[in-house]
């Protein structure tokens, strides 16, 4: 089946720690992107990814770092720069057209807490 | 710059209650406008979504129109169910950046 794989689903970080967040798509999508979700905030973007090897900065991406080698995978790390980390954080991709963009297809989540 | 709001809720409805969540929006151009659902422990899914004015989009039961004049694109059911519940987002896409509502939480009581 297709779809979006998150992983793990349960992080926990030490102070002064990174951390990658792991998502993987075989939806053949080309964009893929970040979102971090608090409560009563709702989703804001972190990163997104239009093409392999090209990535642009969304909303909040200070404390966070991204690659795009590969075309199914789009990682997050949270560093150490990130003060305040603890958020449910959901990746997504859609194809790159007119009518598909805005149609995004999310993983299940990964919920991140510091220790 | 581009935004979206909605509604705060949350929203408790008993069961066959009519449903209205609303979503104004503040975009450059004609962005395409949608609603998604996130049942809880879940990532989102797409739930309806309209790409010019006047457009109604469908789904489920759900249905919304894109109102230019009034920039709005307000989420309506006629009868609510108790799987209803979830939580509602309203979002636009422009450009490259999809940007989203801060959800609706909505109970139904059975």
């Amino acid at each position: 089946d297709g779809g979006i794989t998150q992983s793990p689903k349960y992080l926990f970080r030490k102070e002064g720690q990174n951390v990658t967040l792991s998502c993987e798509q075989n939806l053949n999508h080309d964009a893929m992107y970040w979102y971090r979700q608090d409560p009563g905030q709702g989703l804001r973007l972190i990163y997104y990814s239009q093409i392999v090897n090209d990535f642009q900065k969304g909303d909040i991406a200070e404390g966070y770092s991204v690659s795009r080698e590969k075309k199914e995978s789009f990682p997050l790390t949270v560093t150490s720069a990130q003060k305040n980390p603890t958020a449910f954080y959901l990746c997504a991709s859609s194809i790159v057209t007119t009518g598909g963009r805005g149609k995004l297809f999310f993983g299940s989540g990964t919920q991140l807490s510091v220790l | 710059g581009n935004s979206v709001t909605q509604m705060e809720g949350p929203v408790t409805l008993s069961e066959e209650a009519f449903l209205t969540i609303n979503c104004t929006y503040t975009a450059t151009g004609y962005p395409s406008l949608f609603w998604y659902v996130q049942y809880p422990g879940e990532g989102l899914q797409l739930l309806l979504k309209a790409t010019k004015a006047d457009d109604k989009g469908s789904n489920k039961g759900f249905e919304a129109t894109y109102r230019k004049e009034t920039t709005s694109f307000h989420l309506e059911k006629g009868s609510v169910q108790v799987s209803d519940s979830a939580v509602y987002f309203c979002a636009l896409s422009r450009d490259d950046k999809i940007i989203f509502g801060k959800g609706t939480r909505l109970h139904i009581l059975p």
